[in-house]
């Protein structure tokens, strides 16, 4: 389940289920959002983009759907595996060469 | 491609001494890079955007004299943090990217702690 707090909100998803992270973003004239990966103690590691021309676009286990009418982006994460335990950061901007927003961010735990 | 390193990746230093953080664009020119703060269990918050060859600038809130930045090459940025003191503790990021694209290439990150 979701829980908010505190902290980050956590998503605890049991291994070869499904994974759904969600993100507000506040920009209506943000034209490009990525989504992050972030591993304790590393850098950001780019998932998957999008450009407001699409409102879905797959890669390798993962698909980011965009609803601009309600300016939404989820990540959904096929068959999560332990090595999809991380925090989840979604960024947006507003053209090339513009400065990231990141939203606040989503733990993944995977339980076994 | 398009990988980004930094230097040092942890760093101790005492209260009141200076410290710089490198960012390097390994395998592309790096016109703009940027700079960011990380608090534990927070999101990255950008401190500064730097252009080769010009003045970086800050965003709001953050001391220009005490977090300078110098980016006088396509390929290093350095981020120094003046007098430092144990509120500066945190996780510095940086990310870089070439003109007038969308990606930006994040590095590994540096863990400043200021005893």
């Amino acid at each position: 389940g979701e829980s908010v707090g505190l902290h980050l909100p956590t998503l605890s998803v049991q291994e070869g289920d499904n994974s759904i992270i969600n993100c507000a973003y506040s920009n209506s004239a943000s034209d490009y959002f990525i989504w992050y990966k972030q591993e304790s103690g590393k850098g950001p590691q780019f998932i998957i983009d999008i450009r407001s021309n699409m409102d879905k676009r797959q890669g390798q286990r993962v698909t980011v759907l965009l609803n601009k009418t309600v300016k939404h982006l989820s990540l959904q994460i096929a068959a999560t595996q332990p090595g999809d335990s991380a925090v989840y950061f979604c960024a947006e901007t507003r053209a090339a060469g513009n400065k990231l927003t990141f939203g606040g961010g989503t733990r993944v735990l995977v339980k076994p | 491609g398009a990988v980004v390193s930094q230097h040092p990746s942890r760093v101790i230093c005492k209260s009141g001494t200076s410290v710089k953080i490198e960012c390097r664009s390994l395998d592309f020119q790096a016109t703009t890079m940027f700079w960011y703060r990380q608090f534990p269990k927070k999101s990255l918050m950008l401190m500064a955007t730097s252009n080769e060859g010009s003045k970086a600038t800050y965003e709001q809130g953050v001391e220009k004299d005490k977090f300078l930045i110098n980016h006088a090459s396509l390929t290093l940025s350095t981020l120094t943090v003046t007098s430092a003191h144990p509120e500066d503790s945190s996780f510095y990021i940086c990310s870089a990217r070439w003109d007038r694209v969308y990606e930006q290439y994040f590095g590994p990150g540096t863990r400043l702690t200021v005893t």
